[in-house]
């Protein structure tokens, strides 16, 4: 089963930031945070990963509590190509087996 | 530099036919996993190969199995197919000494089985 618990579906307006939260509350100290995507049809797309700081790259922003129990990605401003399943993944270092939850629908209207 | 490719790309068999996917890795990546993605859901974990070696499996049955060649390249292969089967096949490859789980996946061979 998945480590990670995601809303199913969510709408952003296009131009606006997206928020997308996690909840990951059994994390280990040694477990990353990973996000990836999947625009339909296609194969999964690697965006960003963190372990317990605050990361930014070029596709989006991690925010991650101290707690390490939860996250929240953001696509600071969405573009209707971000509409996409975005997956929320925790994975030891051992690394090579992803498992994937249902992931958040994100739906960005124009 | 291409990323990591998968043929054929549809594929239809009927029941109790055997099949075999094929993948290619990212240029300089040495391990390649499987994944399978029914309809409507996220991708299950087959199995990784690293080294010509299968070296972690999901929960999957015997019926499942793999190769890996010396240029890293993969084959899935399926036995007495199923109708269950019918799903979208994922390879995905990673550097060995990389971020381990930042991993490259293919567009996927979308099997059918009738």
């Amino acid at each position: 089963d998945a480590k990670t618990t995601q809303p199913p579906s969510m709408d952003c307006a296009e131009g606006r930031a997206a928020n997308l939260p996690c909840n990951h509350s059994t994390i280990s100290g040694n477990e990353y945070v990973y996000w990836y995507r999947q625009i339909h049809s296609q194969g999964p797309q690697y965006i960003i990963h963190g372990l317990k700081n605050n990361e930014t790259n070029e596709m989006a922003s991690l925010i991650i509590t101290e707690d390490r129990k939860s996250s929240t990605l953001i696509l600071p401003h969405a573009t209707l190509r971000d509409t996409a399943v975005y997956y929320c993944i925790v994975s030891g270092r051992e690394g090579g087996k992803l498992i994937f939850g249902q992931g958040t629908e994100l739906s960005v209207k124009p | 530099d291409a990323g990591v490719t998968q043929s054929p790309t549809h594929l239809i068999k009927t029941r109790g036919q055997q099949v075999t996917l094929r993948c290619s890795p990212k240029s300089g990546h040495d391990t390649v996993s499987w994944y399978q993605q029914a309809l409507g859901q996220g991708p299950q974990f087959i199995f990784q190969y690293y080294e010509e070696e299968e070296r972690q499996r999901g929960n999957f049955p015997d019926r499942f199995s793999g190769h890996q060649f010396p240029n890293y390249s993969s084959e899935l292969n399926v036995n007495a197919l199923l109708l269950g089967d019918s799903a979208l096949y994922l390879c995905a490859s990673r550097p060995t000494s990389g971020i381990l789980d930042t991993q490259y996946f293919g567009p996927g061979t979308r099997l059918t089985v009738l």
